[in-house]
């Protein structure tokens, strides 16, 4: 158990709908990452916040937004649903250990949402 | 630009022997990390090794070993003793510091390793 929670695990919905995923950071640890791992396109970075803050950007579209909150939860907002969407939705939690432990990166067990 | 790359698709190793997992990568940065993940078919990502671009040591984390050419810049995983529980999809990636602050991290395409008894 890597101590990052995501849930749903599962998430079935419809082209135009828009859900919201959610993950709650290993205790201790202030940034947390969200990753999209589908097979066309392999795992790609989605966006990072650190302690409530947006501070870095990847391919994320501008139909996904994301926000933590003040006790280091996470929430990755999917919006106007399109079946490419379909994927695993990878939460990750890193720093709040000391030294070069605190670089690592622990995820989650993972979103599977399946857009029909 | 960051680029990770993983030449071998899938490989086969025997029980008990060593297997080595290509890594190479590219960056114009000093200052970066080294992962490595095994994702097995249950789908979860988990942790295997670091390595700190400044690290002159290789890093290692009991069965696992990270070879760190930074001249080739190369970061190749070495499992020991395989097992049958090996088995899995390996996924080498990188952390690069982001203008904003934060880290930007990218997958390799990852290598499937199976291991016969």
């Amino acid at each position: 158990d890597s101590g990052v929670t995501q849930t749903p695990k599962h998430l079935i919905t419809a082209t135009g709908q828009r859900v919201t995923l959610r993950c709650s950071p290993r205790s201790g640890d202030l940034s947390v990452y969200w990753y999209q791992q589908s097979l066309d396109q392999g795992l790609q970075f989605l966006i990072q916040y650190y302690n409530g803050e947006e501070r870095a950007k990847g391919n994320i579209l501008e139909r996904f937004s994301a926000q933590q909150f003040p006790d280091l939860h996470s929430e990755l907002n999917l919006s106007s649903l399109e079946l490419g969407d379909s994927a695993l939705y990878f939460c990750a939690s890193s720093g709040g250990a000391s030294g070069a432990t605190k670089n690592i990166q622990y995820f989650g067990a993972g979103t599977r949402l399946s857009v029909l | 630009a960051q680029k990770i790359t993983q030449t071998q698709p899938g490989m086969f190793v025997q029980e008990k022997e060593a297997v080595t997992l290509d890594c190479t990568y590219d960056t114009s940065d000093q200052s970066y990390g080294l992962f490595w993940y095994k994702q097995p078919s249950s789908g979860e990502m988990i942790f295997l090794i670091y390595q700190g671009s400044y690290d002159e040591q290789n890093a290692t984390e009991g069965r696992y070993s990270l070879n760190f050419q930074k001249a080739r810049k190369s970061a190749n995983l070495v499992i020991s003793a395989s097992q049958l529980g090996d088995s899995a999809m390996y996924f080498c990636a990188m952390r690069e510091g982001h203008r904003g602050g934060g880290f930007k991290t990218i997958f390799g395409a990852g290598t499937r390793l199976f291991v016969k008894a």
